[in-house]
């Protein structure tokens, strides 16, 4: 079946490590997508990328950072920067990248910091 | 600057009873316009999209919504909820001719169904 993977569900972060959320897809998507969730929040960017090998800021990327070495993963750093690390992480794509697109959503991937 | 407004953060409806949420939007020319559900500690799901056409647009789960220009608004109707409808709804804009931005989220409307 096609679609997103996110792992590990459940994440626990020590003060000062950097922890690394991943996400796969395997529906041949131009772009992928981060995004933080918090409650009462909604979903708020992180980092998008538009195709393999280029990336940009989303809205809150201080503290994180990713890479798209391959066109089916876009894994996501949440750096010792982030000082408020723990909410929910969504990774999306599309299927091209656009305003038009619809984004299609992981499973999510919950950071806690112990 | 430009934004989606969802304006109520909790909906409690009877089983059985008629839904309406709201989604305003602040953008100059009309938008592409989404609706998303996610249950708890799960990912989104789109229900529906608008891009052009008939202003009325069906979707999964029998959720339609209606784009009107004059209230820049698309809200989210369901004529009969159903229990398992409880859940977050996410309506997102994306910007025409705006190059690659991506989707523009709101905050939400958690809505509650009570027997």
């Amino acid at each position: 079946d096609g679609g997103i993977t996110q792992s590990p569900k459940y994440l626990f972060r020590k003060e000062g490590q950097n922890v690394t959320l991943s996400c796969e897809q395997n529906l041949n998507h131009d772009a992928m997508y981060w995004y933080r969730q918090d409650p009462g929040q909604g979903l708020r960017l992180i980092y998008y990328s538009q195709i393999v090998n280029d990336f940009q800021k989303g809205d809150i990327a201080e503290g994180y950072s990713v890479s798209r070495e391959k066109k089916e993963s876009f894994p996501l750093t949440v750096t010792s920067a982030q000082k408020n690390p723990t909410a929910f992480y969504l990774c999306a794509s599309s299927i091209a990248p656009g305003a038009g697109e619809t984004q299609y959503f992981g499973p999510g991937t919950r950071l806690l910091v112990l | 600057a430009q934004s989606v407004t969802q304006p109520d953060i909790h909906i409690t409806v009877s089983e059985g009873a008629s839904l309406e949420l709201r989604c305003n939007y602040s953008y100059g020319a009309t938008p592409y316009l989404f609706w998303y559900v996610q249950s708890p500690g799960q990912g989104l799901q789109l229900l529906l999209k608008y891009f052009s056409g008939d202003t009325l647009v069906q979707g999964i789960k029998g959720f339609e919504a209606e784009f009107k220009r004059s209230q820049s608004s698309f809200n989210l109707r369901k004529p009969s909820v159903h229990w398992s409808d409880a859940a977050e709804y996410f309506c997102a804009v994306g910007l025409l001719n705006s190059g690659n931005t991506p989707l523009v989220f709101g905050k939400g409307t958690r809505l509650s169904v009570i027997a």
